[in-house]
């Protein structure tokens, strides 16, 4: 079951801040958060495996809700860097473990 | 770089043909998995083995197969390929079987379908 992200794309200009959210239907056992940069691979952010646990990474932290099934990623203070496209990836509780990504949001910092 | 190694860059091969794309994965890992990523799009979970065996399957075409060697490298076949098949295909590979620990991906193998 893939994840639902939103916004699907957000432009901003640099030291703004933006959030990008990711919800599931189902039961979560861990969110997963990776920045693709056109034509690479992803990389990895950071991976959240509680209810109400929040990590951070420099400027960029994330949350996950375990009771909504829901995570958001913080970008706080964006630099041009952080452009890109983020994808949540999710790993049902009970599944096969199987890393399924959601369809993207389009990060993209101005001047 | 990831450590995961992923050949050919790229390919180009007509309507109708196999490719077999080849995946290293970083050492220690005995995780692999295999995404499809058509132009501008997300990532399609295609298939995940563990330590030589298959442990997850999406949405993977009856023409494409998969397997993990016992040195822990991964192929994917692709066959009987059509125009749609066009995309970049990636490798991911992690020490545990999923959930929790970071999956890290090679640089792709960009696939065109002629």
């Amino acid at each position: 079951q893939q994840p639902v992200q939103s916004p699907q794309a957000v432009i901003l200009r640099e030291g703004e801040d933006a959030v990008i959210n990711c919800s599931s239907s189902k039961a979560l056992y861990s969110v997963h958060w990776y920045r693709q940069k056109h034509g690479e691979a992803p990389i990895f952010l950071m991976i959240l495996l509680k209810g109400g646990e929040q990590k951070g990474h420099d400027k960029i932290s994330a949350s996950f809700n375990e009771k909504k099934q829901q995570s958001s990623l913080y970008l706080t203070a964006s630099q041009l860097s952080y452009s890109g496209t983020y994808f949540c990836g999710s790993i049902l509780s009970g599944s096969a473990r199987q890393l399924t990504f959601g369809s993207g949001t389009q990060l993209t910092v101005l001047p | 770089d990831s450590g995961v190694t992923q050949t050919p860059k790229h390919l180009i091969t007509a309507t109708g043909q196999r490719v077999t794309l080849r995946c290293s994965p970083r050492s220690g890992d005995l995780s692999v998995y295999w995404y499809q990523q058509s132009l501008d799009q997300g990532l399609q979970f295609l298939i995940q083995y563990y330590n030589g065996e298959e442990r997850a399957k999406g949405n993977i075409l009856e023409r494409f197969s998969a397997q993990q060697f016992p040195d822990l490298h991964s192929e994917l076949n692709l066959s009987s390929l059509e125009l749609g098949d066009s995309a970049l295909y990636f490798c991911a590979s992690s020490v545990a079987s999923a959930g929790v620990t970071e999956a890290f991906f090679g640089q792709g193998t960009r696939l065109t379908v002629v």
